[in-house]
């Protein structure tokens, strides 16, 4: 299986702040990296697909970037509703694996 | 918009066959490779295995031997059968539709997730 780490496991950040999470593949994945947001209770969504396209409708304050084995998610400015758990996940083997989830908190 | 719903028990005795359906609506069920993914508590995501409804199959080599999903065409449900649970198949279970776009695919819709407790 391909490992994913995600850095930080949580972080603390205020309304209006950059974030920026950071998710590393064991092996290459060329660009097969997607990453998904997760609120408390509810299921997750997909934020963005192919390392740098943003899912249908949602906000251009997300952002992703990165290729190989080193990715970024971006949050341009925090806002309310970005409180949240972020997961990466490698769509390159065809046994997909998850990072460990990386929570975003006031 | 597409919508989908999980059923099944929430309570399932050790050794037992875990069993649960995925019914969608606003698709058809040839549009998506369809997917199970766990979430343990308090832990990260888990792929189960997605198949597809020409019938191509494809499981997680940690739970291959235990694991089975089906699609009933006629219904239009998908299916997922986990055999000789333990106490570590305790977990949220999302049925989830995989799609594809040159090339890259990504989890698209999801269902809102059904708790499935392992215990005696």
């Amino acid at each position: 299986d391909i490992q994913m780490t995600q850095s930080p496991s949580s972080l603390s950040a205020s309304i209006g702040d950059r974030v920026t999470i950071n998710c590393r593949a064991s092996q290459s994945i060329s660009r097969y990296l997607n990453w998904y947001q997760q609120k408390p209770g509810t299921a997750p969504k997909l934020l963005i697909y192919a390392a740098s396209s943003l899912h249908s409708g949602v906000p251009s304050r997300f952002s992703g970037s990165g290729s190989g084995t080193d990715f970024t998610l971006t949050i341009s400015s925090l806002q309310p509703e970005d409180f949240a758990t972020y997961h990466c996940q490698q769509s390159y083997s065809t046994s997909p694996t998850f990072g460990q989830g990386t929570k975003v908190e006031l | 918009q597409v919508r989908l719903q999980e059923s099944g028990p929430g309570l399932v005795k050790p050794s037992e066959t875990l069993s649960l359906t995925c019914s969608v609506s606003g698709a058809s069920i040839s549009s998506f490779y369809w997917s199970w993914i766990r979430q343990p508590p308090g832990k990260g995501l888990e792929w189960i295995g997605y198949r597809h409804h020409s019938g191509s199959t494809n499981y997680s080599p940690s739970l291959n031997r235990r694991v089975s999903i089906s699609v009933d065409t006629s219904k239009n449900q998908f299916s997922l059968n986990l055999t000789s649970v333990t106490t570590a198949d305790t977990a949220v279970y999302y049925c989830a539709g995989l799609a594809g776009r040159d090339n890259f695919y990504y989890l698209d819709v999801w269902g809102k997730g059904t708790t499935v407790i392992v215990s005696s």
